[in-house]
């Protein structure tokens, strides 16, 4: 089976644009979560999608947001973009996101905000 | 992923030592752990995990320890190698369908 997939790999951004990341699951995984990772703040949960619906959200402002497709693969998207946006984006993906299953990384996007 | 890790308590060990990293969890009604391996560049990979009604799980050259009278965490790595070094992520999971929350990390670091 082919891993957790994320696209691109590098971005880099100026203040005030936008941004969109994707995310194709573990084929038969159905839930997603995405998580941003600094080295200040480690990895911190952003949300999790099951079934295109967000099943649970981080304590992040309204700038990000995502969605989830019939077919699984997620996208977030970060708008009017901050310095501190900088960032690993990882993307995870289980079978079917509930307690006590582990999540499967992919590499993540390198998001450099200028 | 490069410069994951900057700041993170760092172990050193020789190569074919035993290497044990250490986890303090926050939540007492957390009921399953995951170990991460996180080299530079990658994404987290999942080594090992436990449930809150084992103590100790023993996988391929690692074991998992869990006390959660202190709430505490270890994983043991045995005859460490120099495709060990990367950083090193406890999480935690509470029931109730909510996220992993993960630990600030560990980086291991092998002298060959």
């Amino acid at each position: 089976k082919a891993g957790v997939t994320q696209t691109p790999r590098y971005l880099i951004k100026t203040r005030g644009q936008q941004v969109t990341l994707s995310c194709s699951p573990i084929s038969g995984h159905r839930s997603v979560s995405w998580y941003q990772q600094t080295p200040g703040q480690g990895l911190q949960f952003l949300f999790e999608y099951f079934s295109e619906t967000q099943r649970n959200k981080g304590n992040f402002p309204g700038r990000f947001s995502g969605r989830q497709f019939s077919n699984s693969r997620s996208e977030m998207n970060v708008s009017t973009l901050e310095l501190g946006d900088s960032a690993l984006y990882l993307c995870a993906s289980s079978p079917l996101g509930g307690t006590n299953e582990k999540l499967f990384f992919g590499s993540g996007t390198q998001l450099s905000v200028l | 992923g490069e410069n994951v890790g900057l700041h993170l308590p760092t172990l050193s060990v020789q190569e074919g030592d035993n290497s044990i990293i250490n986890c303090a969890y926050s939540n007492s009604a957390s009921d399953y752990f995951i170990w991460y391996k996180q080299e530079s560049g990658k994404g987290p990979q999942f080594i090992i995990d436990i449930r809150s009604n084992m103590d100790k799980r023993q996988g391929q050259r690692v074991t998992v320890l869990l006390n959660k009278t202190v709430k505490h965490l270890s994983l043991q790595i045995a005859a460490t190698q120099p495709g060990d070094s990367a950083v090193y992520f406890c999480a935690e999971n509470y029931s109730g369908n909510t996220p992993l929350v993960f630990g600030k990390g560990t980086r291991l670091s092998v002298i060959a």
